[in-house]
């Protein structure tokens, strides 16, 4: 079935570095690529998204890049902070179904 | 104030006995889902609801039954729990199709012995 391949699976960082997050997707019909975050026991937040007929989103201190023709995704972060520990989710959706990646741990350290 | 309301947050359960977890959103979503979260697994699709009573399996349906009388609430059931249903379960709504984000509950985890 469809799958959304997502990298690293962890991620430890000293405060100010950037980090990079890669999703790879395998269905073509995914149109519309929202990114959640999950801060320790707490529910996931939408942070970005991107839709298909886009190539570049930016936000404050996240950037998100989609390659259609290869089916990938890159969030960026930049001068991470210690409230950016989180775990990263990606996502695809297309019509009603969701498929999730199966998420980056980010560690922030100060 | 847009909300995805979960209960019980906790819960500890014996093996067979039967779990009821609710969820209620205040956004008049037409779509709600459950999912579970396991270390390693990410977040897995149990049942996806359309709207009242229109309901469809998600990836991991066995062992799971779901309810949704009433628009703003999707309940998910576990007739006879086993321990390997022992996780962490979100319920989510979206306003429909492709192009819409999800809100999410925080979570009912869920431990059976």
């Amino acid at each position: 079935g469809e799958q959304v391949e997502q990298l690293p699976s962890s991620l430890i960082v000293q405060e100010g570095a950037s980090v990079l997050i890669n999703c790879s997707y395998t269905d073509s019909a995914s149109v519309y690529f929202p990114w959640y975050k999950q801060e320790p026991g707490k529910r996931l937040q939408f942070i970005i998204d991107i839709r298909s007929n886009m190539e570049r989103k930016q936000t404050q201190r996240l950037t998100l890049l989609f390659d259609k023709k290869t089916k990938h995704l890159s969030l960026h972060i930049t001068a991470t902070q210690p409230g950016d520990s989180a775990i990263y989710f990606c996502s695809g959706t297309n019509a009603y179904k969701v498929i999730f990646g199966k998420g980056t741990h980010l560690h922030v350290l100060p | 104030d847009m909300k995805v309301t979960q209960m019980p947050r906790y819960l500890i359960k014996r093996m067979g006995e039967n779990v009821l977890l609710e969820c209620g959103q205040d956004m008049s979503h037409e779509t709600m889902y459950w999912y579970r979260q396991d270390p390693g697994l990410g977040l897995q699709l149990i049942y996806i609801s359309y709207d009242v009573d229109s309901n469809s399996e998600g990836d991991i349906p066995k062992g799971y039954r779901v309810s949704r009388k009433k628009r703003e609430h999707f309940s998910l059931i576990l007739d006879s729990a086993k321990t390997n249903q022992t996780s962490v379960y979100f319920c989510a709504s979206s306003s429909g199709q492709s192009g819409n984000t999800l809100y999410f509950g925080e979570g009912s985890r869920l431990i059976v012995v």
